[in-house]
């Protein structure tokens, strides 16, 4: 079975501060992929970012960075000098290929709060 | 290219009514997912088709609720005799193959009054 575990219920910053989002999952596949999506209030889904467990390479996109670490079984999502427009609720997920297709399998979503 | 579309995008039923949740997956895209969101939760697989095909329906509540994916045309989640448990957000996703990521549609606010 997979589990992902978003520990941060709802983190607040002020603009301009840095964040992370923790997200720690759990599988026995050797093969899998991580995900970030974004849910912004106006509450459709936003494709971030897609890793693979064979790659552990950090990725950053601008302002967004992800730090995957198999040793600790962590995907974690850090924003560089937030912005407003980041209040969202993010969701870490996971895919795993046991049987066949893709389905994911979420954490329960880090609502983040980007004041001025 | 258009995203993932789903209809309607906000839907109200009395209890014991039926309601028909409809997405059409991005061009080119032949698998097709439900989620649902339940207030305060997160997202939960319901199920995974392909063209004319269940695939995985793992997910899905044992009884009262089918999808479809016909030949021609969207896909269907199908609730019949809705309860006031069944009010949530229903997503759709879609993706061009098998291990490819999954583009989500904007959803359908389901409220069972």
């Amino acid at each position: 079975a997979q589990k992902v575990t978003q520990a941060q219920t709802e983190i607040s910053v002020v603009e301009k501060e840095d964040v992370t989002l923790d997200c720690v999952y759990e599988t026995r596949d050797t093969t899998y992929y991580l995900f970030w999506y974004k849910q912004p209030p106006s509450g459709e889904l936003v494709f971030l970012i897609r890793r693979n467990s064979f790659d552990e390479q950090n990725e950053i996109s601008g302002r967004y960075s992800w730090n995957f670490q198999k040793s600790t079984s962590s995907f974690n999502f850090t924003i560089t000098a937030s912005q407003v427009v980041d209040s969202a609720v993010y969701f870490c997920a996971l895919a795993a290929f046991t049987g066949g297709g893709n389905k994911l399998t979420f954490g329960t979503g880090t609502q983040l709060k980007v004041e001025l | 290219n258009a995203g993932v579309m789903q209809n309607p995008r906000h839907l109200v039923r009395r209890r014991g009514q039926e309601a028909r949740l409809r997405c059409s997956p991005m061009k080119g895209h032949s698998h097709v997912y439900w989620y649902r969101q339940l207030p305060e939760e997160g997202l939960k697989f319901m199920v995974y088709l392909q063209k004319e095909n269940i695939i995985d329906e793992s997910g899905m509540p044992k009884e009262r609720f089918s999808a479809e994916f016909p030949k021609e045309g969207p896909s269907i989640l199908r609730i019949q005799q809705v309860v006031r448990g069944d009010s949530a957000a229903y997503f759709c996703a879609s993706s061009p193959g098998e291990r490819e990521t999954q583009y989500f549609g904007p959803g359908t606010r389901l409220l069972v009054l």
